[in-house]
């Protein structure tokens, strides 16, 4: 089983929708939660970070569910600029990140 | 601008041919990392420095290798690189003693292997 999982997609989503993914960790005892997004053949970079009590940035919406190891990310009114892969990603032990394979979201108009 | 830059950003290798791959950062982490990422694939880490004291996955090969002389460089050495080494190479850097660790990425090397 993968330490992180994210359904791969793609999602395909006109502009102006509400897309949300999913994750799940198998670590319980994962300190933090993040969600770094990647464009194409670029560098991961932070999106934001996932909190217990469920943080907003905008139009971007991120959820943790410790009893299920469950971490979502709700993005409305989606750009086209939105377009590129999110990666789920769980803090372990000290400074280690795991990273998801990512989900691919692309946005059309 | 304070950043980590990756050089090359391309490189190109023969099978069995040593490569080197570096990293230099203005930020003044503490903590550097290598990972690896192939297409489609979530980055995988090879290792990190905390400081100067190098910290090995487990399941990274013995054919990797690293060094970080100071604290704004780290490099990685392929020592044989074969055609499943071909990949994204990604450094990464943060601070030690943040709750929360955010992570910054170089733009990374790609490395093909003939």
């Amino acid at each position: 089983r993968k330490e992180v999982e994210q359904d791969p997609g793609p999602f395909n989503v006109p502009e102006g929708a509400t897309v949300a993914f999913n994750c799940t960790y198998s670590n319980s005892a994962s300190q933090s939660f993040f969600w770094y997004r990647q464009d194409c053949r670029k560098e991961p970079k932070l999106l934001m970070s996932v909190y217990s009590s469920g943080n907003e940035d905008g139009r971007f919406t991120a959820q943790l569910n410790r009893a299920s190891q469950y971490i979502s990310l709700l993005i409305r009114d989606s750009k086209l600029s939105d377009s590129a892969t999110y990666l789920c990603v769980v803090q372990e032990y000290g400074n280690k990140l795991v990273f998801g394979a990512g989900t691919i979201l692309r946005v059309k108009s | 601008d304070a950043m980590v830059i990756q050089n090359p950003r391309y490189q190109v290798t023969q099978f069995g041919k040593p490569v080197t791959l570096s990293c230099s950062q203005t930020l003044n982490h503490n903590v550097m990392y290598w990972y690896q990422q192939k297409s489609s694939q979530a980055p995988k880490l090879l290792f990190h420095y905390y400081d100067k004291d190098f910290n090995n996955e487990a399941d990274t090969p013995d054919n990797f290798q690293s060094r970080r002389p100071n604290t704004s460089f780290c490099f990685l050495d392929i020592r044989s690189p074969g055609l499943g080494d071909a990949a994204m190479y990604l450094c990464a850097t943060s601070r030690e003693g943040l709750e929360r660790n955010e992570q910054f990425f170089g733009p990374g090397t790609r490395l093909t292997v003939l």
